[in-house]
């Protein structure tokens, strides 16, 4: 019965391509985000959400959107994939927005893209 | 995030011993600090947390220290254990979380 899933496990693309990664949470939780996993394994906050409203939009290319149809789901669309692309792409959420004690991230199992 | 640094990208330690994972910082404006665990082909998964206004928290073998002069972080795990062997990431922040590039811990039996 997992908390955080996303789909799917691996992405193997090609450059120019538009892919979409899915993520859904039945924990209750009011906030989602995505995080990106790099190459120097740093875990970065691409966008955050809340109850369907966008919160936290970091420096990301316009190609990256996320949409979040309720507040259980916040999938990622990712438009003209390239090179750069290819990370590990993390699916979050928590019982409330902003840090707090009591209110830790939940992650998924990642995403790991491949553009070729 | 270079704001978070764990200077030590790997660890490694005897069953049983005290195992000590460190973190330093930049921003001294952060409320909460953050340990997640992470094992391969998983997501992190929380481990233990402090706010800013202690400077200690203890849950079962693990114990958070964290001193804000310094702006340092640190979780101790005593005893070690072969399953606590995974990346440790420290994680902190106010509205989204900051975190390091993970310290690779192997505890051999």
């Amino acid at each position: 019965d997992t908390a955080v899933s996303q789909t799917p496990k691996y992405l193997v693309t090609q450059m120019g391509n538009d892919k979409s990664i899915k993520c859904e949470q039945n924990l209750g939780h009011d906030t989602m985000y995505w995080y990106k996993q790099d190459s120097k394994k740093f875990l970065k906050i691409m966008f955050s959400y809340n109850n369907k409203e966008l919160i936290i939009n970091e420096t990301v290319p316009n190609r990256f959107s996320p949409k979040s149809p309720d507040k259980a789901h916040l999938n990622l669309h990712i438009n003209s994939l390239e090179l750069g692309d290819s990370a590990v792409y993390f699916c979050a959420s928590s019982r409330m927005t902003g840090a707090a004690e009591n209110s830790p991230l939940h992650f998924g199992n990642g995403t790991r893209l491949t553009v070729t | 995030d270079q704001q978070v640094k764990q200077n030590s990208p790997s660890l490694s330690v005897q069953e049983g011993r005290i195992s000590i994972l460190n973190c330093d910082y930049t921003n001294s404006m952060f409320d909460y600090f953050l340990w997640y665990k992470k094992y391969p082909a998983e997501g992190p998964t929380f481990l233990i947390s402090i706010s800013s206004i202690k400077d200690k928290n203890e849950d079962g073998r693990f114990t958070v220290f964290l001193n804000k002069s310094a702006k340092h972080l640190s979780l101790h795990i005593v005893p070690s254990q072969p399953g606590d062997s995974a990346v440790y990431f420290c994680a902190m922040g106010n509205n989204d979380m900051r975190f390091g590039a993970g310290t690779r811990l192997t505890v051999k039996p």
